[in-house]
């Protein structure tokens, strides 16, 4: 089995300032992770992705995240927010490994940038 | 390439109405999904193709839910009687790796 928790609903960030959203993974196996993006009545878009490789992922727009086995987390960072950043943010984790390549989503965590 | 193609883009219709959904995806791409979003329950796989064979269904939540995929690059969702509860944004993915690209959605509202 496999779950994600992302552990903010919604965060707040100034311009300019450092973005950290948190998420926790739970998987029987060697997991795929990904952070996506959703922006105001858009689709999907993929940020960043891990898959086994290096474990300091960067991604499109600035976003890095860091897979660490021993705390179960991949949380999501940038150090620098623009307006541009305010969207949700899924993490996101794959059955590879179980045979079933569907993603299991977390709930979701709401981004907002103040000027 | 175009991306994943999703259609309608907006769906409003009546309660007992019988609604389809259609998706094409990338082409090459062996594997589809359909997911729904909502306020309450987040973003929830329903079903997806491998090889245009359903591989996993238990997310489909009743018999008014079908998913078919006649050939590699076309794939329906349909609801049959809609109800007001099946208001959601409905997603199609496809994939060839572990990366999944997505549609921009479906909109649909059941009065």
């Amino acid at each position: 089995a496999q779950s994600v928790t992302q552990l903010d609903s919604h965060v707040s960030v100034s311009e300019g300032t450092p973005v950290l959203l948190r998420c926790n993974y739970s998987s029987s196996y060697s997991p795929s992770l990904f952070w996506y993006v959703q922006h105001p009545n858009k689709g999907l878009q993929l940020l960043l992705k891990y898959t086994s490789a290096a474990t300091l992922v960067k991604g499109i727009n600035g976003f890095e995240a860091e897979f660490k086995k021993s705390e179960t987390s991949f949380h999501l960072t940038k150090p620098s927010a623009h307006m541009s950043d305010a969207a949700e943010y899924f993490c996101v984790v794959s059955g590879a490994g179980t045979g079933r390549r569907a993603l299991t989503f977390g709930s979701g965590t709401r981004l907002q940038v103040q000027p | 390439d175009a991306g994943v193609i999703q259609s309608p883009r907006h769906e409003v219709t009546e309660m007992g109405q019988e609604v389809t959904l259609r998706c094409k995806p990338i082409s090459g791409h062996n594997s589809l999904f359909w997911y729904r979003q909502t306020m309450m329950r987040g973003l929830e796989l329903l079903i997806y193709f491998n090889n245009n064979v359903p591989i996993d269904d238990s997310g489909m939540p009743e018999d008014r839910f079908s998913a078919k995929m006649p050939n590699a690059s076309f794939s329906t969702l349909k609801i049959q009687p809609s109800e007001p509860r099946d208001s959601a944004v409905y997603f199609c993915a496809s994939s060839n790796s572990n990366e999944q690209f997505f549609g921009p959605g479906t909109r649909l509202t059941v009065l």
